[in-house]
């Protein structure tokens, strides 16, 4: 069963105080993964997308990196307009849906303290 | 650009009512998505649709129906509610459910069912 765990569960940083989520998945035949920012009360926003390890995508203060079993969504100075949960996905085929899916995990809640 | 939309953003339903979530997107993708989400339990796939005409169960189907009424639209059916169907469901899109790409989310529909 495709598996996809995210750490920490909460993170609270002070503004500038850089950090790391990370996201271990295992599944079979990854196809993509996938980082999203979740706003209160909002659906999820897509970051990135990552196909391959040693693949690595930036955009503004975030940065997320991809291994054969993890990625890292690297956080340089935040600022507290950063604080929302942080979702990982990975995209895998399923032999039992015949298909490609899409697995969550449950979240990264960043805090980030003026 | 509206991207998703989905409607109603809120309901109250009783336990036996019945209602439809309706979702359309504007950007042309080819597969639609219904998600649930609840705390703890992060996003779970409900039904989907890979391409117009077709719709297949996801993770959590039980207690729920789905028509693909087009390329734009895709709505979620609860015949008879439960309180364990009290959730924020998502409707989200893509371009494809078998190339790894993203996928386009919308703002959500939070249900209570009493």
């Amino acid at each position: 069963e495709d598996q996809v765990t995210q750490s920490p569960e909460a993170l609270r940083l002070q503004e500038g105080e850089s950090s790391s989520l990370n996201c271990s998945y295992t599944v079979s035949g990854l196809r993509g993964l996938f980082w999203y920012r979740q706003d209160p009360g909002k659906g999820p926003e897509f970051l990135f997308t990552l196909y391959s390890a040693g693949e690595e995508k930036e955009k503004e203060r975030l940065k997320a990196t991809l291994t054969k079993k993890e990625s890292f969504l690297h956080i340089t100075a935040p600022k507290p307009e950063d604080s929302a949960t942080y979702l990982c996905a990975v995209q895998a085929y399923s032999s039992g849906a015949g298909s490609y899916q899409l697995t969550f995990g449950k979240g990264t809640k960043l805090s980030v303290i003026p | 650009n509206a991207g998703v939309t989905q409607t109603p953003k809120f309901q109250v339903l009783k336990t036996g009512q019945s209602m439809t979530l309706q979702c359309a997107q504007d950007m042309n993708h080819n597969s639609m998505y219904w998600y649930r989400q609840d705390p703890g339990m992060g996003l779970r796939l409900i039904y989907y649709s890979a391409s117009e005409g077709t719709t297949d169960k996801g993770e959590v189907p039980n207690g729920y129906n789905v028509s693909r009424l087009n390329k734009r639209e895709f709505s979620l059916r609860l015949e008879s509610a439960a309180p364990s169907q009290t959730s924020v469901y998502f409707c989200a899109s893509s371009e494809s459910a078998h190339l790894g790409y993203g996928y386009t989310f919308g703002s959500g529909t939070r249900l209570t069912v009493v």
